[in-house]
């Protein structure tokens, strides 16, 4: 397994504002992704973290809410930019080890909450 | 559109009875099927399938895959309180490994 963490665990902030999520990963991992968990929902895949390059960010998440930073291989920055209540969620980072078909870790997540 | 369809959404059982959790896909360029246990905030590895009619077990826990009907069990025996929690299966698909989530199945196990 990998080993993931993850800060802050949890925060509350004033909408208009930005936060900014952390996530360290050990060296096993090659690929890092976020996901978001809105409330009673499953994980949906924000981005893919490219390590020196622009993340790949799925549809319907754009890279001006989202900016996403990976300076090297174990770790990554995710921000959520001019929150509004509608982002309150469990953001989760994750690695995975080797390339495709491998098994996926999580981070222990970030629950935020946009008042 | 990757799909991936997960019954049932919740279920109640007494300790000591196993139960089977349901997990249905079409999705392209299949790459595997992975299970996690969710409990709290972060989402816990349980097994990841790439292969068809091989199960993958660990203790009380089973899993297998079907690549021709396209779903995935997941068994647990002897149910106990500790393994009540949100069971998520995921799909990985293209070269990038990327997991497209169900919407999980709520167990809750009762004395």
């Amino acid at each position: 397994s990998a080993v993931i963490s993850q800060k802050p665990s949890r925060d509350i902030c004033q909408r208009g504002t930005s936060l900014t999520i952390q996530c360290q990963v050990d060296s096993q991992v090659t690929m890092m992704f976020w996901y978001r968990q809105q409330p009673g929902q499953s994980l949906t895949l924000i981005a893919t973290a490219n390590q020196g390059s622009e993340a790949t960010y799925e549809s319907g998440f754009v890279i001006d809410k989202f900016p996403i930073s990976r300076p090297n291989l174990t770790f990554s920055t995710l921000t959520v930019s001019n929150m509004s209540p509608e982002d309150s969620s469990i953001y989760l980072c994750s690695g995975a080890l080797g390339q495709a078909a491998s098994e996926q870790y999580f981070g222990p997540g970030t629950r935020l909450t946009v008042t | 559109e990757d799909k991936v369809v997960q019954s049932p959404l919740s279920l109640v059982v007494h300790e000591g009875d196993t139960v089977t959790l349901n997990c249905s896909y079409e999705v392209t360029n299949f790459r595997s099927l992975l299970w996690y246990k969710q409990e709290k905030k972060a989402p816990t590895f349980l097994f990841m399938l790439t292969s068809s009619g091989i199960e993958k077990k660990s203790g009380r826990l089973s899993s297998i895959l079907d690549k021709k009907e396209l779903f995935s069990i997941l068994n647990i025996t002897a149910t106990q309180t500790g393994d009540s929690a949100i069971y998520l299966c995921a799909v990985s698909t293209g070269t990038a490994s990327k997991l497209t989530f169900g919407t999980g199945t709520r167990l809750q196990v009762t004395l």
